[in-house]
């Protein structure tokens, strides 16, 4: 079993629609939470960023950690086209910080 | 200012060639990643350097791959006799050193291996 858990998709929602995207995972010693964004062939894109558990909030994108269901999850409001790209979930434990162990991503079509 | 670059953005070499594969960091990031992205794999990391203090080299796997930093700045990943399986995409990403967590990623090298 993965320590990260993504479903791969594809999620295809028409424009306008709020998505939810989501990860699980097994190592209870995570505590830095990373969401990244990915388009074709380019490298991935930081988006959220999260310590423990709680919510974040960045214009149409929020984040989430729930560490007792070990379960973290990335909405997005109002969603775009130009929002179709891959979603990877990434997570590191304080000991280790810089050692992020990712998802294997979502990949999300937003149609016009 | 600008991003974390790489050279070069793709590269295609016969089986047992050696590749090198360049980073170049966001300025004033001390801290330097290397990760492996494959289909079905997902991203893997590889090493992780910090200024002066020796690389965690645990992500590499096999003495067929190394990595080196001159001047606290570029690094190079090397893979020595490549193999099929090493074709993938080798990403690089740079932090500051007190934000290791949050780290900024470069477009990647595409690497097949014939």
């Amino acid at each position: 079993q993965k320590e990260v858990e993504q479903d791969p998709g594809p999620l295809s929602v028409p424009e306008g629609a709020i998505v939810s995207l989501n990860c699980t995972y097994s190592n209870s010693a995570f505590q830095y939470f990373m969401w990244y964004r990915q388009y074709s062939r380019k490298g991935p894109e930081l988006l959220m960023y999260t310590y423990s558990s709680g919510n974040k909030e960045d214009g149409r994108f929020t984040a989430q950690v729930d560490k007792s269901s070990k379960y973290i999850s990335l909405f997005i409001r109002d969603s775009q086209p130009s929002d179709s790209a891959t979603y990877l979930c990434a997570m590191s434990a304080l000991d280790s910080s810089y050692k992020l162990i990712f998802g294997s991503g979502t990949r999300l079509l937003v149609r016009p | 200012g600008a991003g974390v670059s790489q050279s070069p953005s793709n590269k295609v070499t016969e089986k047992g060639k050696d590749v090198e594969l360049r980073c170049d960091p966001i300025s004033g990031h001390t801290a330097l990643y290397w990760y492996r992205q494959s289909l079905g794999q997902g991203l893997e990391f590889l090493i992780y350097f910090q200024g002066n203090s020796a690389p965690d080299k645990s992500g590499l796997p096999s003495d067929r791959f190394s990595a080196e930093r001159t001047g606290g700045s570029v690094s190079t990943l090397t893979i020595q006799r490549t193999q099929q399986e090493d074709s993938a995409v080798y990403l690089c990403a740079s932090s500051w050193p007190g934000q290791r967590e949050t780290q900024y990623f470069g477009p990647g090298t595409r690497l097949l291996v014939l």
